[in-house]
């Protein structure tokens, strides 16, 4: 089982609507998420980090975390053709070292 | 400025060959990281080291190898017995609980 699964994608939408990128993780104990975006060739950079349950909202992004259901998501609202690129989703596993995870990856294409 | 430098940033290695791919970090972190990305793949934990003079294997060590003898620096040498190590390698460090940095990438390619 992968500790960490996204959908490959990609995900193609227009321009000023919302995207919606899915996660689902495998260690009950992992207390950490986080989403990043990655360009092509470049480092992943982080656009967010939820610990609690719920929503958090930064800007055009709100992330969530249903830990009951072991899931995390990321909205984009207002998408944007430079949104393009591939989303990172990425757990801190819990354990004596932590560790971050991440998943495959899932690629969004903005379309005007 | 602070931040993590990874040299080179495009590798070339013969078949058989050793290479290391260097990473220092300017930031005073304790943890750091090795992540291998294939194309159309998410990152891969190869090594980890939390502390000076120790490291664990992450998800793919074999035919990689690490040391940690200084807190800036973390080299990652690609061994002969990695048998397919064309990829991009990345290098992140880590202060506090999740304040994670990652360097620019080194692109490591077989000819």
């Amino acid at each position: 089982q992968k500790e960490v699964e996204q959908n490959s994608g990609p995900l193609s939408v227009p321009e000023g609507a919302i995207a919606s990128l899915n996660c689902t993780y495998s260690d009950r104990g992992s207390q950490s998420f986080f989403w990043y975006r990655q360009y092509s060739g470049k480092s992943p950079e982080l656009i967010m980090f939820i610990y609690s349950n719920g929503d958090k909202e930064d800007g055009r992004f709100t992330a969530q975390l249903n830990k009951a259901s072991q899931y995390v998501s990321l909205l984009i609202r207002d998408s944007q053709p430079s949104d393009s690129a591939t989303y990172l989703c990425a757990v801190n596993f819990s354990g004596g070292y932590n560790k971050l995870i991440f998943g495959a990856g899932t690629r969004l294409a903005v379309h005007p | 400025d602070g931040g993590i430098t990874q040299s080179p940033k495009y590798l070339f290695r013969k078949e058989g060959q050793n290479v290391t791919l260097s990473c220092e970090q300017n930031l005073n972190h304790d943890a750091m990281y090795w992540y291998r990305q294939d194309p159309g793949q998410g990152l891969r934990l190869i090594y980890y080291s939390q502390i000076v003079n120790d490291f664990q294997k992450g998800d793919i060590a074999e035919g990689y190898s690490v040391s940690r003898e200084k807190k800036e620096s973390f080299p990652l040498t690609v061994t002969s017995a990695q048998k397919n190590p064309t990829a991009f390698y990345l290098c992140a460090s880590k202060v506090g609980r999740d304040d994670y940095t990652f360097g620019s990438g080194t692109r490591l390619t077989v000819v």
